[in-house]
């Protein structure tokens, strides 16, 4: 089965301070990894999805990378703001294309004004 | 507009009881999936359906069901609970497999 790891440790970072988290993957290389927000309470929300064949996305001050060679996507936040602080999820597809992806449990942002 | 929505938001019940969440979007979507949030945060998808195929994760008891009474509800029973299910779950749908998950705000399970 895939194993998905994200940092453990929160990330504490400076308001306007560029933040990067990381997902590392183990065993088969997902068509697709995919990047979600979640505050305390709430639903995950979408951010931003990532093909095998793309290197790199953007959307608006978000970056994600993928790396199918190291099995790895980096997530960046530009001039990040405490609105931003929240647990990041990556999630990658099932194996063999399934309907079931797999979520890491996530790493917490902080952002300090 | 709610996209997916979940109900109840909180439910407390003891153990060996039967119980149900409810779950319906309003997007069109056509794959609906139930993940369990435990208290270390990890998602774990326990469902995924798509009108024409359920697929379980196999890690789940038979103890829980999904019943989808038409393409914008998916339905959780959950049999005999034990204080093990106590957890937050939630409801989410995509357009497609790969597609984007909508999620819904979650319910609060507590077994006693």
């Amino acid at each position: 089965s895939q194993k998905i790891e994200q940092n453990s440790e929160a990330l504490n970072i400076q308001e306007g301070k560029t933040a990067t988290l990381t997902c590392n993957y183990t065993n088969y290389s997902p068509a697709y990894l995919q990047w979600y927000r979640q505050d305390p309470g709430r639903g995950p929300v979408f951010l931003l999805l990532i093909r095998e064949n793309e290197k790199e996305k953007r959307k608006e001050r978000l970056k994600v990378t993928f790396d199918t060679t190291l099995k790895q996507s980096l997530f960046h936040i530009t001039a990040s703001q405490p609105a931003d602080s929240a647990t990041y999820l990556c999630a990658l597809e099932g194996p063999g294309g399934s309907y079931i992806p797999t979520f890491g449990r996530g790493t917490s942002l902080i952002v300090h004004p | 507009d709610t996209a997916v929505s979940q109900t109840p938001k909180y439910l407390v019940t003891q153990m060996g009881n039967d119980k149900s969440i409810k779950c319906e979007q309003n997007l069109g979507h056509d794959t609906m999936y139930w993940y369990k949030q435990d208290s270390k945060k990890f998602l774990k998808i326990m469902f995924s359906y798509n009108n024409k195929e359920l697929i379980i994760n196999e890690t789940v008891p038979n103890r829980f069901s999904p019943k989808s009474p038409d393409k914008a509800h998916l339905n959780l029973h959950i049999n005999s609970l034990e204080l093990g299910d106590s957890a937050v779950y939630f409801c989410a749908s995509s357009r497609a497999g790969e597609d984007e998950q909508y999620f819904g705000p979650g319910t609060r399970l507590t077994v006693t």
